[in-house]
């Protein structure tokens, strides 16, 4: 059953942590973005990559970082130094050549108190 | 700032009529214009999607419309059922750039019995 799994689907942590989100898709995928989501500001890119061991900023990558060791995983870090890290955090994958069709994970939901 | 607007921010339609969404982008370079439906604690799923070289595309009750010059495209869901109640999302892409999207804020669509 091929796509895209996220987990935890819900992760508490203290201010001041640093926390991974996992991203792993079956699809044989090249690409694979995160995005953030808030109420009323919609999907707002990260990070992507486009190939093992490589990845760009999206628009609001100040305060994460991200891996590309796999094809197959693309794990997201919130780090201390992201200012509201509280939000949906959504995982998606594409292929590059011929479709622009980015497949979502189910997400994870991230708060920080 | 913002490159592609989407309204209304919320939309009450009864059941059987007809929903509108609309989006309007400022970048020409754009050529893949998708709409996404979500459910709530979900990730998003493709609905339907359209490139600038037609006006219109139909998949059963939905349909896109684009006016290329008007920088404009809207979703209509015709015969609205309450299980159409989901936030949309358009987005657009354009070719180079890794199939990023860049979406719209999203409309929440509630279809009343």
């Amino acid at each position: 059953d091929g796509g895209i799994t996220q987990s935890p689907k819900y992760l508490f942590r203290k201010e001041g942590q640093n926390v991974t989100l996992s991203c792993e898709q079956n699809l044989n995928h090249d690409a694979m973005y995160w995005y953030r989501q808030d109420p009323g500001q919609g999907l707002r890119l990260i990070y992507y990559s486009q190939i093992v061991n490589d990845f760009q900023k999206g628009d609001i990558a100040e305060g994460y970082s991200v891996s590309r060791e796999k094809k197959e995983s693309f794990p997201l870090t919130v780090t201390s130094a992201q200012k509201n890290p509280t939000a949906f955090y959504l995982c998606a994958s594409s292929r590059l050549a011929g479709s622009y069709e980015q497949y979502f994970g189910p997400g994870t939901r991230l708060t920080v108190t | 700032q913002q490159q592609v607007k989407q309204s209304p921010q919320s939309l009450i339609v009864q059941k059987g009529g007809i929903s509108i969404i609309n989006c309007a982008y400022e970048n020409t370079a754009f050529d893949y214009f998708p709409w996404y439906q979500q459910f709530p604690g979900k990730g998003p799923a493709l609905l339907i999607a359209i490139r600038p070289d037609v006006s219109e595309k139909k998949e059963g009750r939905f349909t896109i419309s684009f006016n290329k010059s008007a920088k404009q495209f809207s979703l209509h869901i015709m015969d609205s059922q309450p299980g159409d109640s989901a936030t949309y999302f358009c987005a657009a892409s354009k070719a180079g750039t890794a199939s990023k999207l860049t979406f719209g804020t999203g409309t929440r669509l509630q279809v009343t019995l």
